[in-house]
């Protein structure tokens, strides 16, 4: 089975406004982090936000936040106020603590921002 | 800032021939990791390094092989190339699976075209 799954291989959003990027996970690790990267046309994998799973709160992280729905296994990344730089390829990925150093990342989503 | 660097960001080779990817990192970081990225797969970990001369398996360790012989540098060796490893390839570093700050920072990728 997927350990994460992102179910939307592209999204569009206009500029301005606010977009959510969909990621659910699986594990039977009580003790696990979600992190969300960035991957502009360059390459480059940029780190966004993390969420750890004994967190109370969601992560935020200016524009971007971390809807952390434990129960529903789900850790959809918010971006409020799009701007056309955020057009890029996002990833959702898990660290499980039996799982030591390695992340498992999704498949990805492609956002385009729309002027 | 954490930087991570690639040997080549684009690099063509022959089937058969045996090619070499390296990677550095200035941060002092104990993990090394090696991935490849696939349209549609995301982020899929061929080996990993927790420590010099220290090596794991990640997920397709088959047809490739790694060395660590310093700590700040990680290459990824293919020891005969084939078409199917046509790819983009992201090393990445990070502090150890312990400490809070655990994101991993990667480098802008080498694009591999094996002919």
């Amino acid at each position: 089975a997927q350990k994460i799954t992102q179910t939307q291989p592209g999204m569009f959003v206009q500029e301005k406004e606010a977009v959510t990027l969909d990621c659910t996970y699986d594990t039977s690790d009580p003790s696990y982090g979600l992190f969300w990267y960035k991957q502009p046309s360059s390459g480059e994998m940029i780190f966004l936000i993390y969420q750890g799973s004994y967190d109370q709160q969601n992560a935020t992280e200016g524009r971007y936040s971390l809807n952390f729905q434990k129960a529903r296994k789900s850790a959809n990344l918010v971006i409020s106020a799009s701007q056309l730089g955020d057009s890029a390829m996002y990833f959702c990925a898990m660290r499980e603590r039996n799982a030591g150093n390695m992340l498992t990342f999704g498949g990805g989503t492609r956002l385009m921002v729309k002027p | 800032d954490v930087k991570v660097t690639q040997s080549s960001r684009y690099l063509v080779k022959r089937t058969g021939e045996k090619v070499f990817l390296e990677c550095v990192q200035d941060m002092d970081h104990e993990n090394m990791f090696w991935y490849r990225q696939d349209p549609g797969l995301g982020l899929r970990l061929i080996y990993f390094s927790y420590d010099v001369k220290m090596k794991e398996k990640g997920d397709i360790p088959e047809g490739y092989s790694v060395s660590r012989e310093k700590k700040e540098r990680f290459s990824l060796i293919l020891e005969s190339a084939s078409t199917n490893q046509t790819s983009m390839y992201l090393c990445a570093s990070s502090l150890p699976a312990r400490s809070p700050n655990y994101e991993q920072y990667f480098g802008p990728g080498t694009r591999l075209t094996v002919t």
